[in-house]
């Protein structure tokens, strides 16, 4: 069982609709990061979280320590969020990172 | 702006040649991550550069094929030795700073394909 799940693999939605991407880790974080991968390779940080919720625009991040579970949400979803996106952790101050498989999200015009 | 400056963004090499990638960040940096990422697949860390000390490689992954190096706290290079098309990725470069936030930031990344 991988350290870090995400679900769903895939996601293809119509413009407008609200986006949940999930992420359940099983080990001891420090921090737990949400990333933007756009086809091409860039990568973006979206949010870094060790608790509670933040939100930038319209997306929102929140994380349950206890649960050991992360949500990324997008609402008012378009075109230009069609990306793949990623969940990471850092178990400790190094920074080295312990990835999710990503998800692919498709949003139709 | 760009925090990282890596380049070159995509080369196609001769099998049995070697790339050198480089990475240049717009502020002093500790720790400079380099990853790869084959296709269709998350991302692989090979190793971790310091700054004045030897890199910090991952299993798998060893110096004599990807030797890095880190002659300031600005500046990283990996390069990509004696290549065969199963070194065809992504390569990118990382790094997190606590001045900015503790914030990830990432290179554009270096499309390779060996033939």
């Amino acid at each position: 069982k991988n350290e870090v799940e995400q679900s769903p693999q895939n996601l293809t939605a119509q413009e407008g609709e609200f986006i949940t991407i999930n992420c359940s880790y099983s080990v001891g974080i420090s921090a737990l990061h949400w990333l933007q991968q756009h086809p091409g390779g860039g990568i973006v940080s979206l949010f870094m979280l060790s608790s509670g919720k933040k939100k930038h625009g319209r997306l929102i991040a929140t994380i349950n320590i206890q649960e050991k579970h992360s949500s990324l949400h997008i609402t008012a979803s378009h075109p230009r969020d069609s990306a793949v996106y990623i969940c990471a952790v850092t178990r400790d101050s190094n920074y080295q990172l312990i990835w999710g498989a990503g998800t692919k999200l498709i949003i139709k015009p | 702006s760009a925090v990282i400056s890596q380049k070159p963004s995509r080369d196609i090499c001769q099998r049995g040649t070697s790339l050198t990638i480089q990475c240049q960040v717009d502020s002093q940096v500790t720790m400079m991550f380099w990853y790869r990422q084959q296709p269709g697949q998350s991302l692989t860390l090979i190793a971790t550069a310091n700054q004045g000390s030897e890199a910090t490689y991952e299993s798998g992954f060893v110096i004599d094929k990807f030797p890095i190096s880190r002659p300031n706290l600005t500046f990283s290079t990996l390069t990509v030795s004696n290549m065969s098309p199963e070194d065809s990725s992504i390569y990118l470069c990382s790094v997190a700073t606590v001045a900015r936030g503790e914030k990830l930031f990432f290179g554009s990344g270096t499309q390779l394909s060996v033939l």
